[in-house]
């Protein structure tokens, strides 16, 4: 759906720097999701975040991924020290609640690593 | 643990043509399964859904069934056009919220 946003759309990183990716949910949603899908792959899941809280972070390595909600502005997804294997398409996804389930992505943001 | 299986991989069909999709799930507490649609280089797009408590639910040429006991679901398109084409998700969800996706099909449909 075209109300949920993210930016950038492409970045391009080099290993070690720091990658940011920003996901704004549809306007009255506050439930937001972060997907990773690899090239010619499907989609896997990585965390579930409410506002100021991360409910569920089961598919989220445990070491350089990060991700927040916070009370105000978007959430975002953070990756330091990106290496080859983070190239990838991050996309999120917002419902207006749980029980609902209806998730709506966002166009993604594809991140390169060189 | 959680899992989706979908078959098949890929299907190719002659425009007109139906074209069914599998799924099974594993968790039974899964009581939403959505279908997506993605486009090459394109967000997956939301196109139909069905819920536990259901076990058909049809949208113009798209319908999907759901059979609860033995843990699977289909997507059905009838009346295919080229513009059908492109990589279907089926998914599950989770106790959490979250969806479990299966692997996709790539669905060609021949003028």
């Amino acid at each position: 759906n075209a109300g949920v946003m993210q930016n950038p759309r492409h970045l391009v990183r080099r290993r070690g720097q720091e990658a940011r990716l920003r996901c704004s949910p549809m306007k009255g949603h506050s439930h937001v999701y972060w997907y990773r899908q690899l090239p010619e792959e499907g989609l896997k899941f990585m965390v579930y975040l409410q506002k100021e809280n991360i409910i569920d972070e089961s598919g989220m390595p445990k070491e350089r991924f990060s991700a927040e909600f916070p009370k105000e502005g978007p959430s975002i997804l953070r990756i330091q020290q990106v290496v080859r294997g983070d190239s990838a398409a991050y996309f999120c996804a917002s419902s207006p609640q749980r029980e609902i389930n209806e998730q709506y992505f966002g166009p993604g943001t594809r991140l390169t690593v060189t | 643990g959680e899992n989706v299986e979908q078959h098949p991989s890929t299907l190719s069909v002659q425009e007109g043509d139906s074209a069914v999709i599998k799924c099974t799930y594993s968790d039974s507490a899964s009581n939403y399964f959505p279908w997506y649609k993605q486009e090459l280089g394109k967000r997956p797009q939301l196109i139909i859904d069905i819920r536990s408590n259901v076990g058909e639910k049809k949208d113009q040429r798209i319908a999907v069934t759901l059979n609860k006991t033995a843990k699977h679901f289909s997507l059905h398109i009838t009346e295919t056009q080229p513009e059908d084409s492109a990589v279907y998700f089926c998914a599950a969800t989770s106790n959490t919220g979250k969806l479990i996706f299966g692997q996709g099909t790539t669905l060609q449909v021949k003028p």
